[in-house]
């Protein structure tokens, strides 16, 4: 499968515990991005990268959010010390800079928190 | 300030039937508009996209149209499957600025037997 990939898929964890999930982009894409969606409602934009360098973070993402993307490849997101307001599915995407840049989204993490 | 607006929240429709999503947007300077499917519980995916100079694009049963002067677009299902249920997503791209997407809330549809 050369889509985009997340693990894991769903993750219940109690409130204050930290959390980690992982994006692995298309392979050759360049930019990653990171969103969060609740229900009804259309993906918010959290951050995203180019290459290893994050470009701009939305003012969604508070101190307790943290995104990296060391090499340049894969992607985590941290969320430390949870809150219940953080459930929602975390989705991933990734493109290639072109013109028309368009973003292919990963199957999402679905985080509840209790 | 940048607003996509989607229209109606949710609509219910049977089988077999067409139907028409809305989407106004407020974005400038204008570069793009996607329209992407999300059934439940999986990421967006992509169904069309048009810049400035297209005014219609096609993809199987899916019309997407632009009119740049009102800044309005809209997706049309041509006889409707119960596989098209899903949230329809409209993502505006602006040409300057860093992050430049502008997504709307969506418009979840229902189509039944």
């Amino acid at each position: 499968d050369t889509g985009v990939s997340q693990n894991p898929r769903h993750k219940i964890t109690k409130r204050g515990q930290n959390v980690t999930f992982r994006c692995d982009p298309i392979s050759e894409h360049n930019r990653l991005y990171w969103y969060r969606q609740t229900l009804g409602q259309g993906p918010e934009f959290l951050t995203y990268f180019q290459n290893e360098a994050q470009l701009e973070k939305s003012r969604l993402l508070s101190d307790r959010f943290s995104a990296e993307r060391p090499k340049g490849s894969f992607s985590t997101l941290e969320i430390q010390r949870t809150e219940q307001g953080d459930s929602a599915m975390y989705l991933c995407a990734s493109s290639f800079l072109t013109s028309t840049d368009t973003q292919y989204f990963g199957p999402g993490t679905r985080l509840t928190v209790l | 300030k940048n607003q996509v607006e989607q229209s109606p929240q949710s609509l219910i429709i049977l089988e077999g039937k067409n139907c028409t999503l809305q989407c106004n947007y407020t974005v400038s300077p204008f570069s793009n508009l996607r329209w992407y499917k999300q059934d439940t519980g999986r990421g967006p995916v992509s169904l069309t996209i048009m810049t400035f100079s297209e005014n219609t694009k096609s993809n199987g049963r899916y019309t997407a149209t632009l009119d740049a002067d009102t800044k309005q677009s809209s997706l049309h299902i041509t006889a409707s499957q119960l596989s098209d249920s899903a949230s329809y997503i409209c993502v505006v791209s602006a040409r300057t600025g860093t992050y430049k997407y502008i997504f709307g809330t969506g418009t979840r549809l229902k189509v039944l037997a």
